[in-house]
């Protein structure tokens, strides 16, 4: 049982160019989530998804955007990568809609330049 | 949105208890706590949730006073296995893209 599962692990990117991080989860979950975590800080929620089709921004929502064509998947795009945006970006699920995560996945270690 | 207060970091020893304290002052009536633990380059593990008095699993106890401002995570005899990141997370049910993580507290558990 795989659980989530984050690719890629790890990435480096150009100023502007754009990526696309993908999730998937093998548990039947409802709810999908999108953070990032900087150095020394906790995670910042940058989109939610409660079921398939439907998303929310969370706090730090500018310059992504995501899509939740089924249950299992949660992508999460950059369209135009900037410094800022490094980081350390994790997806989680959870059963329920109660919007606290239950399962994360390892991460994906993106640098951009 | 309810904003958690932790210590940044706290020491132990093999064997010990430890207690971790999380102040969330405005946690509204439909908010429930939640407790993490993030090991380097990983993802945060739930470990445990409850709403109020004690709540207790097989690796951990949560205590929420009466006035729900605050909750301990209580781990008993702790191995250096248990050096982490721990974070408390305050958040409403259907509250999915409300709730935010505080900066955690690092526990160092030394032999």
């Amino acid at each position: 049982n795989a659980g989530v599962t984050q690719t890629p692990k790890f990435q480096v990117l150009k100023t502007g160019q754009s990526m696309t991080l993908q999730c998937a989860q093998d548990m039947n979950h409802n709810s999908m989530y999108w953070y990032r975590q900087d150095p020394g800080m906790g995670l910042r929620l940058i989109y939610y998804s409660a079921s398939e089709g439907t998303t929310d921004k969370g706090e730090v929502p500018n310059g992504y955007n995501v899509s939740r064509l089924n249950k299992r998947e949660f992508s999460l795009r950059l369209e135009s990568a900037a410094p800022s945006q490094t980081s350390v970006y994790f997806c989680a699920s959870s059963e329920g809609q109660d919007g606290q995560p239950q399962h994360f996945g390892d991460g994906t270690r993106l640098s951009i330049l | 949105l309810a904003k958690t207060t932790q210590p940044i970091s706290m020491d132990s020893y093999e064997g010990q208890e430890v207690n971790i304290t999380c102040s969330h002052n405005n946690i509204a009536t439909n908010d429930y706590i939640t407790w993490y633990q993030q090991f380097p380059s990983q993802g945060p593990r739930f470990i445990i949730q409850g709403y109020k008095t004690k709540v207790t699993n097989e690796v951990a106890s949560l205590f929420i006073p009466a006035d729900r401002k605050s909750s301990t995570l209580s781990l008993p005899r702790v191995s250096l296995s248990d050096t982490a990141v721990y974070y408390c997370l305050v958040g409403r049910r259907g509250g999915g893209n409300k709730l935010t993580f505080g900066t955690g507290t690092q526990l160092k558990v030394e032999l």
